[in-house]
C-alpha cells in the first residue's frame, strides 16, 4: 500500500468549508484513494473513495490531481458534528492490508 | 442491513483468563479484518480473512488467535494477554468491487 501523508490537525470554523489535504505521491495505477473518518471512541466511517476523477456525495467531495500524488476531501460546510480524525489512505479494491496512517485531527470551532 | 457487529462492547479479564471477541455481518461480504487501536493511535491491522481463510496476519502474537466458522461470522480468541494488549478492537468487513471498509464500533479490552 502507497504511504500517504497528512497534516496533524486543522481548525475549521463551523458553517465553512474543510479542506484537508493529503500526499500520496507513491500511488500505484490500481489504488484508490480511500477517505475515513473516526468519532471518538467510535469505529472508523467510511466518507467516499476515487482512482483518478473528482467524486462527491451526500457527505463530501474527493479532489484528486491529475497525476494522482494528492487529493483533498472537501466537507462543504462544517458542522460542530464532523469533528473527528480523518484518514487518508491509498489501497486496492481488491480483499488487501489497509493501513491508517496517523491523519488529521480535524476541529470545528463555532 | 449495513451493520456490523461487535460483542462484546467491554470486556475485562485477567492475564490467565480464556475469552473470546465476536464480529457479524450479514452484507455478504468475503472479507473481514481485525484492527487493534491503542489511545490517540490510529488503528493497526491485525488480520484478514479473505473468503473465510486467513490471507494476512500482521506478526501478531499467538496469543491472540482468530477463527473465521463462515462467511458471516469472526472471531477473535484471546489467552494468556498481557496488560499492554489492552485496547479498543475492531472488527471490519468489506466487498471487492468497492473496497470500502464498513466498521464495527469496537470491543473494549481491559487486561488486569
Amino acid at each position: 500500500d502507497a504511504k500517504t501523508t497528512q497534516p496533524p490537525s486543522m481548525d475549521c470554523a463551523e458553517g465553512r468549508a474543510a479542506n484537508l489535504p493529503c500526499n500520496h505521491s507513491t500511488i500505484s495505477g490500481n489504488e484508490y484513494v480511500y477517505w475515513y473518518r473516526q468519532i471518538h471512541s467510535q469505529g472508523p466511517q467510511y466518507i467516499i473513495h476515487g482512482l483518478k476523477n473528482n467524486e462527491t456525495n451526500e457527505m463530501a467531495s474527493l479532489i484528486i490531481t491529475e497525476d494522482r500524488k494528492s487529493s483533498t476531501l472537501i466537507l462543504p460546510h462544517a458542522t460542530l458534528r464532523d469533528t473527528a480524525v480523518y484518514y487518508c489512505i491509498a489501497s486496492k479494491t481488491s480483499y488487501d492490508k489497509v493501513i491508517f496512517g496517523p491523519g488529521t485531527s480535524l476541529s470545528v470551532i463555532p | 442491513d449495513t451493520e456490523v457487529t461487535q460483542t462484546p462492547k467491554h470486556l475485562v479479564m485477567g492475564m490467565t483468563n480464556k475469552k473470546s471477541l465476536k464480529c457479524e455481518q450479514h452484507m455478504g461480504h468475503r472479507a473481514m479484518y481485525w484492527y487493534k487501536q491503542k489511545a490517540k493511535k490510529p488503528p493497526e491491522l491485525m488480520f484478514v480473512y479473505s473468503y473465510e481463510k486467513l490471507s494476512i496476519n500482521e506478526s501478531v502474537p499467538s496469543r491472540f488467535s482468530p477463527e473465521c466458522p463462515n462467511s458471516s461470522l469472526l472471531n477473535l480468541h484471546l489467552h494468556a494477554l498481557q496488560p499492554e494488549d489492552s485496547a479498543l478492537y475492531l472488527c471490519a468487513s468489506s466487498q471487492r468491487n468497492t473496497g470500502e471498509l464498513f466498521f464495527g464500533e469496537g470491543s473494549r479490552l481491559t487486561v488486569l
